[in-house]
């Protein structure tokens, strides 16, 4: 069974400028999160989408970020403008579902992003 | 709220040594708890989970965890440190109650000394 793929997997940007992430989740799986991981600390929830709506996007700074899951599948995430303290990994997880608990919930390998 | 705490931000053992790893947690309702492990550069991968029944979890690579309720604590362990198991190590809560999303502790660092 394939994973969660996330690309890129490394992104070094310019303060100001703007970025984008995008995230393939395990087939059939309803529920896809994007994490947010700044050295040092545990990966913190920015979105969740059940499907193609969002659930959850309480601790999203959406001055700067977005996150869209158009046809229920992949994601993209971006940030624009960029801010150095953004530098971090973003992680993005899948599910089969919120109804299923935490059933098949994996981990992306994640996109480390520099902003210098 | 749900919440992590992970005591110790590094720990050092011997090859050979017992490992263990503290989390306490808080969960208004009952908790869903779980221990990743994260290698340089790599993503998250599931050590082992506790949802419901047995209190001691065994997991992958010799891990286990015993959920002890009125400790509110879900600590990690394993008898003997192998070189292999240097890495991060997060403990983390879900909530049932907020589409399943995890509360993650801040994180053990694990270093094994020959």
């Amino acid at each position: 069974e394939a994973g969660v793929a996330q690309s890129p997997r490394y992104k070094i940007i310019e303060k100001r400028q703007s970025v984008a992430f995008w995230c393939n989740p395990i087939s059939g799986h309803a529920t896809l999160y994007w994490y947010q991981q700044i050295l040092g600390q545990g990966p913190k929830l920015l979105i969740q989408f059940q499907n193609n709506g969002v659930v959850d996007d309480s601790q999203l700074p959406k001055d700067r970020f977005s996150a869209e899951r158009l046809k229920g599948v992949d994601s993209t995430l971006k940030i624009q403008p960029a801010k150095l303290e953004d530098s971090a990994v973003y992680l993005c997880a899948s599910s089969v579902g919120t109804g299923w608990g935490n059933y098949g919930y994996t981990f992306g390998s994640g996109t480390r992003l520099t902003v210098v | 709220a749900q919440s992590v705490t992970q005591l110790g931000s590094h720990l050092s053992v011997s090859e050979g040594a017992l490992v263990l790893l503290r989390c306490n947690y808080s969960s208004s309702v009952p908790p869903y708890l779980f221990w990743y492990v994260q290698y340089p550069n790599q993503g998250l991968q599931l050590l082992l989970k506790y949802t419901t029944g047995a209190t001691l979890v065994k997991g992958i690579n010799g891990f286990e965890a015993e959920f002890k309720k009125s400790e509110t604590s879900f600590h990690l362990t394993k008898p003997s440190a192998h070189m292999s198991d240097a890495a991060e190590y997060f403990c983390a809560v879900s909530d049932a109650n907020a589409g399943n999303q995890f509360y993650f502790g801040t994180g053990t660092s694990l270093t094994v000394i020959p």
